[in-house]
């Protein structure tokens, strides 16, 4: 099985650095994504780790550490519009059509 | 961006009736494609995978007579809660997988689909 960990509830201010962390346990790690949803609203992706190290994609940045068993979705100059669950899931390359299995998401709440 | 659709995008019906829900990936090919269910304020969570030509694989817990999944072709695929109950209600959201570049996989999510039972 697997299990994957992030926090539930982050807040931050307009303008800061938010790090939302996703720890997990997998046999058969074959990636890891992160995807932005809003209430009420369905996923969207935002960025995808299968080595080491960090992507970086305008604001968002995301790090993937396999030895660890550990990433990050780093947000920069953070706007109110990224008020939003930020959901970490993981791919096992063992289980049937590659599903993902997600964690429970980390609510950011951007203030003024 | 791909473009995943479902269509009803929201709906109400009455205990013991059934629900067709259908998920369009519209600018390329799915092979695959998921079916999850998200309570409020909770995570989401996979009910089964749909495979085209074959039949869906299903989660552990989740009954597949009473979810039936249908993968007709590349493009589409249905799921219909069978006998609805006012548990039933939830967000249910559809995934097209789409293969990229170096043989990575990407997910992409259709709006969703809430469902309502009275």
């Amino acid at each position: 099985g697997q299990n994957i960990d992030q926090p539930t509830e982050m807040t931050a201010t307009e303008g800061a650095i938010v790090q939302i962390n996703c720890t997990y346990q997998t046999s058969g790690f074959n990636g890891l994504f992160w995807y932005q949803q809003h209430a009420g609203e369905a996923p969207t992706f935002l960025s995808y780790n299968v080595l080491d190290g960090l992507e970086e994609k305008g604001r968002f940045s995301s790090f993937l550490s396999r030895s660890k068993g550990y990433s990050y979705l780093l947000l920069k100059e953070l706007q109110m519009k990224d008020s939003a669950s930020y959901l970490c899931a993981v791919r096992d390359e063992r289980a049937a059509g590659n599903k993902l299995t997600f964690g429970g998401g980390t609510r950011v709440l951007v203030k003024p | 961006g791909a473009v995943v659709s479902q269509h009803p995008s929201r709906v109400i019906c009455k205990s013991g009736t059934s629900v067709k829900i259908e998920c369009r990936s519209l600018d390329f090919q799915a092979t695959t494609m998921f079916w999850y269910r998200q309570f409020p304020k909770q995570s989401l969570m996979l009910m089964a995978t749909s495979n085209e030509g074959s039949k869906a694989t299903y989660e552990q817990g989740v009954e597949k007579d009473k979810f039936l999944i249908n993968h007709a072709s590349l493009t589409l695929s249905t799921l219909t809660v069978t006998s609805a109950h006012p548990e039933d209600s939830s967000f249910y959201i559809c995934s097209s997988k789409r293969r990229g570049r170096f043989g990575t996989d990407t997910q992409y999510f259709g709006p969703g689909t809430r469902l309502t039972v009275l």
